[in-house]
């Protein structure tokens, strides 16, 4: 079956500090790879997203790209805020099938 | 557009009390998602409908029930709550499977 699996949190950084958070997963087919954030009290939205191979999705500075040949679609912002401290989550979806696969998601801590 | 909407925003019941919490999506999607966020476990998907008059279990159904009243509005109903059931609940929608999924802000519930 499906799975997501990205690095434990917290993760504490310092402002303007280089953000990366992994994730891998394992899928059938070629499945669309997400990225959601979840700020404090609220649902989750969408990030940033990659239909296929190669792909690189990019939104407010974050960015991560679809690399099928290491199975990752890491996340990665040059420089933080302290305003994204929020928990991210890692998903994919496969061609035809209606459950999404979600990760455990990171949280991360920015410092002023 | 409101997106994805959900009633109430918090709740506390006592043991063995039943309700109804309300979700309605404005976007026209086709399936419907109700999950569970629990510290440390991420999100668990309870019921979802991957179209009008459709329902199926997610991994955790138990004690929970769902009815899809048209292509807008998807609620899940406790029929008898327990503490276990304490939780944050969201809703979510999309359009077509591999597609993005929009959530709903959440109904925190409490039972004592």
């Amino acid at each position: 079956g499906n799975s997501v699996t990205q690095m434990e949190g917290p993760v504490t950084l310092s402002e303007e500090a280089f953000l990366t958070i992994n994730c891998t997963y394992t899928a059938t087919g070629y499945p669309s790879l997400f990225w959601y954030v979840q700020y404090p009290g609220e649902g989750l939205q969408l990030l940033l997203k990659a239909t296929k191979a190669d792909d690189k999705g990019s939104n407010k500075g974050f960015e991560a790209t679809y690399r099928k040949e290491t199975t990752s679609f890491h996340l990665e912002k040059g420089s933080v805020q302290v305003s994204d401290s929020a928990v991210y989550f890692c998903a994919l979806r496969s061609g035809g099938s209606y459950i999404p696969t979600f990760g455990r998601g990171t949280s991360l801590i920015v410092h002023p | 557009n409101a997106g994805v909407t959900q009633t109430p925003k918090f709740q506390v019941l006592k043991t063995g009390q039943s309700m109804t919490l309300q979700c309605a999506q404005d976007m026209n999607h086709n399936s419907m998602y109700w999950y569970r966020q629990d510290p440390g476990m991420g999100l668990r998907l309870i019921y979802y409908s991957a179209s009008e008059g459709t329902t199926d279990k997610g991994e955790v159904p138990n004690g929970y029930n769902v009815s899809r009243l048209n292509k807008r509005e998807f609620s899940l109903r406790l029929e008898s709550a327990a503490p276990s059931q304490t939780s944050v609940y969201f809703c979510a929608s999309s359009a077509v499977d591999r597609d993005t999924q929009y959530f709903g802000p959440g109904t925190r519930l409490t039972v004592l």
